[in-house]
């Protein structure tokens, strides 16, 4: 049962316009929701979180955003840089454990 | 600079043999993962540990094992390698923080 969901497998749009990358999720016992980036050949790096606490959080361009009756964040960029063509992974842990269940990633492509 | 590094980035081994993924830690983090990446399969546990020779199975343990002698070393066995087992892997630790630092993988081949 995938507890974490990241239904568009890509992505793409024009450098300077806003990117949104969606993620869904089931368990209820999810208290923090995290957004990875990762470059083919290295390891994920960590972008920007959000407590279930809070709604939205924001970091530069990137703000995440948190609807808990929905089970649904979003992460959002504004503008878009070619740089930012990555994989994006949504992870989500729930409170007294260190595991992250992770979605199966979203390939962003901007596009110059 | 925290780091987690994983001895290898490229490796090659045959069906049959045993091999041993290496990942150590500058961080003195309590809690060690062993995940796998695969084409649309995301990132899925195979085992972790959240202190010196404690380990608990992930979601995928199966033909794999580990090992944790030293609080800063993490080691991922695979008993006898199958092609099925091609795959990245990545390392990651963390200490009560609510994020993982990752190392920057290693990408198994196994023919």
């Amino acid at each position: 049962d995938q507890q974490v969901k990241q239904n568009s497998p890509s992505l793409s749009v024009q450098e300077g316009r806003i990117s949104i990358l969606n993620c869904d999720y089931t368990n209820s016992m999810f208290d923090y929701f995290l957004w990875y980036k990762k470059y083919p050949a290295e390891g994920p790096t960590f972008l920007i979180s959000i407590s279930s606490i809070k709604d939205k959080n924001e970091d530069g361009r990137f703000t995440v955003f948190l609807n808990k009756s929905a089970k649904h964040l979003s992460l959002h960029i504004v503008p878009s840089q070619p740089g930012d063509s990555a994989v994006y992974f949504c992870a989500a842990k729930r409170g007294g454990s260190e595991k992250l269940v992770f979605g199966k990633g979203t390939k962003l492509t901007v596009n110059p | 600079d925290v780091k987690v590094t994983q001895s290898s980035r490229y490796l090659v081994k045959r069906t049959g043999e045993k091999v041993f993924l290496e990942c150590v830690q500058d961080m003195d983090h309590e809690n060690m993962f062993w995940y796998r990446q695969d084409p649309g399969l995301g990132l899925r546990l195979i085992y972790f540990s959240y202190d010196v020779k404690m380990k608990e199975k992930g979601d995928i343990p199966e033909g794999y094992s580990v090992s944790r002698e030293k609080k800063e070393r993490f080691s991922l066995i695979l008993e006898s390698a199958s092609t099925n087992q091609t795959s990245m892997y990545l390392c990651a630790s963390n200490m009560g923080s609510y994020g993982y630092t990752f190392g920057s993988g290693t990408r198994l081949t196994v023919v």
